[in-house]
């Protein structure tokens, strides 16, 4: 089955405490994007990547990073955690952009 | 930069109801256009796309058509069910530079009442 898996799906932290959310693919695609979804702000676009070794900042970049190793594979990490990134993430995956994007199911952070 | 700006709600609607939701866009050149779907405790689900100008995307009896000359995506359906209730989300792509991302609207929560 063609999916998007992200892990963990919850997960509660303390500021500071370095974190890594995990996402895979396995539908072979070259791109990848990971999205903080808000109220009331919708989903806004963190990393992405083109393919193996080219990552790109999106429009809120600061506080995370993003490594792209290998195609299937695409982990989000935070260095030093803090409240105002609590928030649901979503990492997905496409073809080209014109194609479908698969999203995972989302990882629901909460950094207190 | 780019933007896509989309009616806010909720939108509340009984069964049967006709439906729209606007979406209107800013960008340069000619991005690709998109309807995503948010179902309660679910990621989001590719709705329908336009990649050009005029084009009609289409799917579960929704329906929104790229329209160039006034820079919207419509949302439309004729008559919705309760399990059309969701999360509606319009975005864009667009090529900038070489590099490629997708900018949303900031959602449009729907509510179907039987």
């Amino acid at each position: 089955e063609a999916q998007v898996t992200q892990n963990p799906r919850y997960l509660i932290t303390v500021t500071g405490k370095k974190l890594t959310v995990t996402c895979s693919q396995n539908m072979n695609h070259e791109y990848m994007s990971w999205y903080r979804q808000d109220p009331g702000l919708g989903l806004r676009q963190i990393y992405y990547s083109m393919n193996v070794e080219v990552t790109d900042k999106g429009d809120v970049p600061e506080g995370y990073k993003v490594s792209r190793k290998e195609k299937r594979n695409f982990p989000l990490i935070l260095e030093s955690p803090s409240p105002n990134q609590t928030s649901l993430y979503f990492c997905a995956s496409a073809g080209t952009l014109n194609n479908e994007q698969f999203f995972g199911p989302g990882t629901r952070l909460t950094v207190l | 930069g780019d933007s896509v700006t989309q009616m806010e709600g909720p939108v509340t609607l009984s069964e049967e109801a006709c439906l729209t939701i606007n979406c209107t866009y800013t960008a340069t050149g000619y991005p690709s256009l998109f309807w995503y779907v948010q179902y309660p405790g679910e990621g989001l689900q590719l709705l329908l796309k336009a990649t050009k100008a005029d084009d009609k995307g289409s799917n579960k009896g929704f329906e929104a058509t790229y329209r160039k000359e006034t820079t919207s995506f419509h949302l439309e359906k004729g008559s919705v069910q309760v399990s059309d209730s969701a999360v509606y989300f319009c975005a864009l792509g667009h090529l900038q530079g070489g590099s490629e991302k997708l900018v949303f609207g900031k959602g449009t929560k729907l509510t179907v009442n039987p």
